[in-house]
């Protein structure tokens, strides 16, 4: 079963806490993406990587961190210094073509509470 | 700045009508627009594609149209089920080649 992974759910912590939101795909992609939805709004770009041990800032980037060790994995962390860290989070992940048109397969969401 | 909107308001219309929701960009010429449709509390499903250089592009009983004059897609679902309920979201490649979405439209086709 080809596909996207996403762990937790849901989350909830504290104000002040780090958190790390699981990612994992095995459709042999190469570029993955972070996304945060908010109610009514667009999917906003947070960080995206287009090859392992390489990560670019996306649009609000401000407060998270990511890294890419494995082609297959793809975590976000929720620092601290996110002010309104509350969302759905969505990852996804495409096998980007010369003219970089690829649909793009997102995993089933993390919905993360910070109180 | 680029930008990619959608009506926020939900479209409710009657099973078996065709249902046409609308995207317009504004600030750029995007090479491709996607549609998806996303369930609530779920991520999105891809649908179609269309490039810059094609009017219309069909699957089953969904199409899509792009107007580079009028700078706006059209989104068409025919005969619709209330099985087709959810909220669509349009998406065109920015200048970094990465997806910007719009906001999406909510449809819901009552029995």
């Amino acid at each position: 079963d080809g596909g996207i992974t996403q762990s937790p759910k849901y989350l909830f912590r504290k104000e002040g806490q780090n958190v790390t939101l699981s990612c994992e795909q095995n459709l042999n992609h190469d570029a993955m993406y972070w996304y945060r939805q908010d109610p009514g709004q667009g999917l906003r770009l947070i960080y995206y990587s287009q090859i392992v041990n390489d990560f670019q800032k996306g649009d609000i980037a401000e407060g998270y961190s990511v890294s890419r060790e494995k082609k297959e994995s793809f975590p976000l962390t929720v620092t601290s210094a996110q002010k309104n860290p509350t969302a759905f989070y969505l990852c996804a992940s495409t096998q980007q073509g010369a003219s970089g048109s690829y649909e793009q397969y997102f995993g089933p969401g993390t919905r993360l509470t910070v109180t | 700045s680029q930008k990619i909107e959608q009506n926020s308001e939900a479209l409710n219309i009657q099973e078996g009508k065709t249902a046409t929701l609308t995207c317009n960009y504004t600030n750029y010429s995007p090479a491709y627009l996607q549609w998806y449709r996303q369930d609530p509390g779920r991520g999105p499903v891809f649908l179609l594609l269309i490039r810059e250089n094609e009017k219309e592009k069909r699957k089953e009983r969904l199409k899509v149209t792009f107007d580079t004059t009028l700078k706006q897609s059209l989104f068409h679902i025919t005969a619709s089920q209330p099985a087709d309920s959810a909220t669509y979201l349009c998406a065109a490649n920015n200048a970094g080649n990465m997806l910007t979405f719009g906001g999406g439209t909510r449809l819901m086709v009552k029995p």
